[in-house]
């Protein structure tokens, strides 16, 4: 089946300091990525769409400046957290789909900001 | 803005037993996924519902979508430890997918 990498699984960083994290699906163009932020025994809570090559649209809320999304390629997306503070501490998971096709996760990455 | 409405939020049974979770919303949706996570990994895709009314199985879980294409429900027969995990639905929209709110399934030996 379909498979999306997320690198990396777990980062701790100091606060002040930029983390990136990478999403890549191996076997298949993705057309659409999702960023998701998860809180721990809660649902996904979509942070933002992108589309190759376009810039993404952000969901309400989320501050565009501080968790910047790159979608440069069909098989490459990342996400960076800007200047990160212990609140920005999360799972974050990507999603990639080809088309309409349903979507197929990474397995997540546990940021933890100190 | 949440629009899928799954219940119930926390089950916590026996092995052996019966379990039906429902997902609910006011809008309606193209396609609906239902994903099982376990701590710490991400969503695995368990099936995907098209037509209004359609029923799925996959061994011990069946999967219905309601006739107006709105609402869901999976039902587990004979719950096993392995089955304990956190399951969403997921609503597909034009280029959206909305989560439901998740039910967290504990299932004791």
């Amino acid at each position: 089946g379909a498979v999306v990498s997320q690198h990396p699984s777990r980062v701790i960083c100091k606060s002040g300091t930029s983390v990136k994290i990478e999403c890549r699906s191996l076997d298949f163009q993705a057309t659409t990525m999702f960023w998701y932020r998860q809180f721990p025994k809660q649902s996904l809570m979509l942070m933002a769409t992108s589309n190759e090559g376009s810039k993404a649209t952000y969901e309400q809320g989320v501050e565009k400046d501080k968790f910047l999304i790159n979608h440069a390629s069909l098989t490459l997306s990342t996400l960076t957290v800007t200047s990160a503070h212990p609140e920005d501490s999360s799972f974050y998971i990507c999603s990639a789909r080809e088309a309409a096709s349903p979507l197929h996760f990474g397995n997540g990455t546990r940021l933890t900001v100190t | 803005t949440q629009l899928l409405e799954q219940s119930p939020q926390f089950l916590s049974i026996q092995e052996g037993e019966n379990l039906t979770v429902y997902c609910n919303s006011s809008s309606v949706f193209s396609s609906l996924q239902w994903y099982r996570q376990e701590p710490g990994e991400g969503p695995v895709l368990l099936v995907t519902v098209v037509t209004g009314g359609e029923v799925k199985k996959l061994k011990r879980l069946t999967f219905q979508f309601g006739d107006a294409r709105k609402d869901s429900s999976l039902h587990i027969t004979a719950a096993q430890p392995g089955d304990t995990g956190l399951y969403l639905c997921a609503g597909s929209g034009y280029q959206k997918v909305t989560f439901g709110t998740g039910t967290k399934l504990q299932v004791i030996p």
